[in-house]
């Protein structure tokens, strides 16, 4: 069984640029979360895709957004990066209801 | 506002000595509470869900538990290879079935 896969693992970005992290989910899960972790805090929740609709969003701004595809797979796209993006972003899939399963992430850093 | 603080921020113990580390909640309404281990550079492993007061679940040297206001994560014996950051997470009755984090306690278990 193949666990949640993200790429890429590291990205070095600058102010104002766009970015795109892409994640594959677990085989037979159906919703996908994100979450930002800034060093030495808990994971923060960005939102979150349930058959390609979002189904809930975390106190982030528009300029965060997302996709799931018919494959389950999600992308997070972040639009005029700022310093404060630079973070640890993290995808989870799961089962509706079941726990969530993550991956190891995307180091961000913006300079 | 839901809140989740978990204690202590840092724990150091000897090899076999064993201890218990907390997460006290506030939410509005607990659909679950979630235990995760998060190594460095990695992303979160799922390790136990909890759903109502009194449950326990064990798994090796790992025991949870759970009351109306608080989770105990306790570590029998534990041994270097335990050393990590215990994250501990609640999902609420309300929104989307997203997963509020606390800071986490960074165990360190000396040889």
């Amino acid at each position: 069984e193949t666990g949640v896969t993200q790429s890429p693992t590291h990205l070095i970005k600058t102010r104002g640029q766009q970015v795109t992290l892409r994640c594959s989910s677990q085989s037979g899960h159906n919703t996908v979360s994100w979450y930002q972790q800034a060093l030495g805090q808990g994971p923060q929740f960005i939102f979150q895709y349930y058959r390609e609709e979002e189904n809930g969003r975390g106190n982030f701004p528009p300029r965060f957004s997302g996709l799931q595809f018919p494959n389950y797979s999600s992308e997070l796209n972040v639009n005029a990066l700022e310093l404060d993006d630079s973070a640890l972003y993290l995808c989870a899939s799961s089962l509706a209801g079941g726990p969530q399963h993550f991956g190891d992430g995307t180091r961000l850093s913006i300079l | 506002e839901d809140q989740v603080t978990q204690s202590p921020e840092a724990l150091r113990l000897q090899e076999g000595e064993s201890s218990s580390l907390n997460c006290s909640y506030t939410v509005s309404g607990l659909r679950g509470l979630f235990w995760y281990r998060q190594d460095p550079g990695k992303g979160p492993e799922f390790l136990f869900t909890l759903y109502s007061a009194g449950e326990e679940k064990e798994k090796e040297r790992l025991k949870a538990t759970l009351t109306k206001k608080e989770s105990f994560l306790h570590i029998t014996a534990p041994k270097p290879e335990d050393s990590a950051t215990y994250l501990c997470a609640v999902q609420v009755t309300t929104g989307a079935n997203n997963l509020f984090f606390g800071t986490g306690t960074r165990l360190t278990v000396i040889p």
